[in-house]
């Protein structure tokens, strides 16, 4: 059964602080990685997506990928406490089929 | 605009009804999703949808049907409620299979 991992949480930091979330995945097959954000109540919403090993940076999100560790990451820089959310990693399966989501980290950025 | 719409944004029922939930994406997206999220907030995919055609039916009990008329629309019946169905259902598209995803606001089943 294919697996996506997350730590529950919360982790908290402080503000401008750098928040570090991380993701394991058993499909050694996967090509495609998400990060979604879910406020409380709300529905997911994405942050970032990566397919090739390496980072990838948007404005203070930068996604990490390791392929051979089988191992995503999200560092939020600057955090701000609007960032204190749930956030979802989510892996497609080799196929392009489905995506399997982790049971996500909840996020507290303390003001 | 809402890029993602579903109705109804709550529903609360009993044991044993039939009810419905009705998704509509406005963004010319290809493929449609139903999602369940349970208390423990585990995301789990239910149905793939692929320009109307069915993709994948992920270990759904008979009970859940989807139709979609068209590529805008992909609908969720669920039949004879069981209280295990109370969660949050969530429809989602995108451009294709290998690309993001965009989520709907949600449906809140309650089942007593």
């Amino acid at each position: 059964q294919k697996e996506v991992e997350q730590n529950s949480g919360p982790l908290s930091v402080p503000e401008g602080a750098i928040a570090s979330l991380n993701c394991t995945y058993s499909d050694r097959g996967s090509q495609s990685f998400f990060w979604y954000r879910q406020y409380s109540g709300k529905s997911p919403e994405l942050i970032m997506f990566i397919y090739s090993n390496g980072d990838k940076e948007d404005g203070r999100f930068t996604a990490q990928l390791n392929k051979a560790s089988q191992y995503v990451s999200l560092l939020i820089r600057d955090s701000q406490p609007s960032d204190s959310a749930t956030y979802l990693c989510a892996v497609l399966d080799n196929a392009g089929n489905m995506l399997t989501f982790g049971g996500g980290t909840r996020l507290m950025v303390k003001p | 605009d809402t890029a993602v719409s579903q109705t109804p944004k709550y529903l609360v029922t009993q044991m044993g009804n039939d009810k419905s939930i009705k998704c509509e994406q406005n963004l010319g997206h290809d493929t449609m999703y139903w999602y369940k999220q349970d208390s423990k907030k585990f995301l789990k995919t239910m149905f793939i949808y692929s320009n109307k055609e069915p993709i994948l039916n992920e270990t759904v009990p008979n009970r859940f049907s989807p139709d979609s008329p068209d590529k805008v629309h992909l609908n969720l019946h669920i039949n004879s409620l069981e209280l295990g169905d109370s969660a949050v259902y969530f429809c989602a598209s995108s451009k294709d299979r290998e690309y993001e995803q965009y989520f709907g606001p949600g449906t809140r089943l309650t089942v007593t």
